[in-house]
């Protein structure tokens, strides 16, 4: 499975961009690239996706490299309901008869800490 | 609409009991999946129904953990005879369709399961 390296954590000001790094090198050429979220006492919720191109959504947006061996998630103005653990997360399909397995692996993420 | 639930919320139970946690996904989600999450971890990924099939069952960590599907709705993960290392929050998601390569995942909020 191609893997991610993010770092453990970052912190932000309110209302300032955050840029959350993330590294996967050995990215394939059919793997996309999932961005989620886990705050605190919840499960993870979808951020964004893409696979080449940079991608824009009401959440946040993705720029990915153009050897796609990295990618950045951007939010635009960081709020205190931002704080979480974000997660990228290469899309692991593995073709299976009579279907395809559409399992997400996930690493330990960035903790993001935004500060008021 | 509703999203994805899962009873209990909490759990605890006393090494060696069997425990039954419950997951109602979004209505009309054929995919469904089981992840588990240690304290301070990354989600692992246990089990995935397509429809009432479970074609990957490569997840689940022993022969105690079982799981089934009813109806292409709700799903019921059995863990036997409890051990300590089976505490975790047990996340449960949905997703539409089985097909496409950008399938977005719904979560529950989880059960947190206590063995003592």
């Amino acid at each position: 499975d191609a893997k991610t390296t993010q770092p453990n954590s970052m912190e932000s000001n309110e209302e300032e961009p955050v840029h959350l790094p993330c590294n996967h090198s050995t990215i394939s050429g059919t793997d996309y690239i999932h961005w989620y979220r886990q705050l605190p006492s919840q499960g993870p919720e979808y951020v964004i996706h893409g696979l080449t191109s940079n991608v824009n959504n009401r959440m946040a947006s993705l720029a990915i490299a153009e050897d796609r061996k990295s990618s950045t998630l951007i939010l635009h103005r960081a709020t205190l309901r931002d704080a979480a653990v974000y997660y990228c997360i290469l899309r692991d399909v593995r073709a299976i008869s009579g279907g395809s397995n559409y399992k997400l692996t996930f690493g330990k993420g960035t903790l993001l800490t935004v500060n008021p | 609409g509703a999203g994805v639930s899962q009873s209990p919320s909490n759990k605890v139970t006393e090494k060696g009991k069997d425990v039954e946690l419950r997951c109602d996904p979004i209505s009309g989600h054929t995919a469904l999946y089981w992840y588990r999450q240690r304290l301070g971890q990354g989600l692992e990924f246990l089990i995935y129904f397509q429809g009432n099939s479970a074609p990957d069952k490569s997840g689940l960590p022993s022969d105690r953990f079982s799981a089934e599907r009813t109806g292409e709705s709700v799903s019921t993960l059995t863990i036997q005879r409890t051990q300590q290392e089976d505490s975790a929050v047990y996340l449960c998601a949905s997703s539409p369709v089985a097909g496409g390569f950008d399938n977005e995942q719904f979560f529950g909020p989880g059960t947190r399961l206590t063995v003592l």
